[in-house]
């Protein structure tokens, strides 16, 4: 089994919906990342967690929430999604490693698109 | 914020070819990361670089951590058709709190 998951793989919304990505892990980490991807850009941080109420803004928040139920849930919503929102979207994990170090390990990808 | 530059934005090689790839940063970084990632899959960890200097392998992979603490490089060995995809780096100019910052990606095409 994947030690990072995210549902759905692929969706499809209208201008204007509400529209929620989850994302699980089971690798026992504290740390959660939400990231955008979109083509020749990289991947851009949307919001991260270090902890169940430890909760922060990325480069590209706006437009978006997150909450984090536990420390093994970690959801993204589009309160009013808007076709500039179309694009692959990645949950990532990590832990605090000794000095502070920070290797992340990311789920497979939302493929979100809005028409 | 910290920005990274990395290059080539893509290459096209030769099965059994070396290949090189770099990243520069605006800032000094703690923390060099390499990452691989295919179509329809998330971006897997290659290798992890923590001091300056520091020169890593990873079966044909050899990456190291600039001595200026702003640059890193990824080598491959020896190309194969399975190394297609899009390689990124990633580096954290603090420990603890920071996040991580992306280059853009290096997208490499292996023709057998």
């Amino acid at each position: 089994d994947a030690d990072v998951t995210q549902t759905p793989r692929n969706r499809i919304t209208k201008t204007g919906k509400r529209i929620m990505l989850e994302c699980s892990q089971t690798k026992g980490h504290d740390r959660m990342y939400w990231y955008r991807q979109d083509p020749g850009l990289g991947l851009r941080l949307i919001y991260y967690s270090f902890d169940v109420k430890d909760i922060n803004k990325g480069e590209i928040s706006d437009g978006y929430s997150v909450s984090r139920q536990a420390q093994a849930k970690f959801s993204l919503s589009l309160e009013s999604a808007i076709p500039n929102q179309t694009a692959l979207y990645f949950c990532a994990t990590s832990v605090k490693l000794a000095g502070g170090y920070n290797e992340q390990f990311f789920g497979p990808g939302t493929r979100l698109t809005v028409l | 914020g910290q920005q990274l530059n990395q290059s080539p934005q893509s290459m096209f090689i030769q099965e059994g070819e070396d290949v090189s790839m770099n990243c520069t940063s605006s800032s000094i970084f703690n923390t060099w990361l390499w990452y691989k990632q295919e179509p329809g899959e998330g971006p897997v960890l290659l290798i992890a670089l923590y001091k300056a200097g520091e020169l890593t392998s990873n079966g044909r992979l050899t990456a190291q951590f600039g001595i200026t603490r702003k640059d890193s490089f990824l080598n491959i060995s020896a190309s194969i058709p399975s190394d297609v995809g899009i390689y990124f780096c990633a580096g954290s100019g603090g420990t603890g709190r920071r996040a991580l910052t992306f280059g853009s990606g290096t997208r490499l095409q292996v023709q057998p």
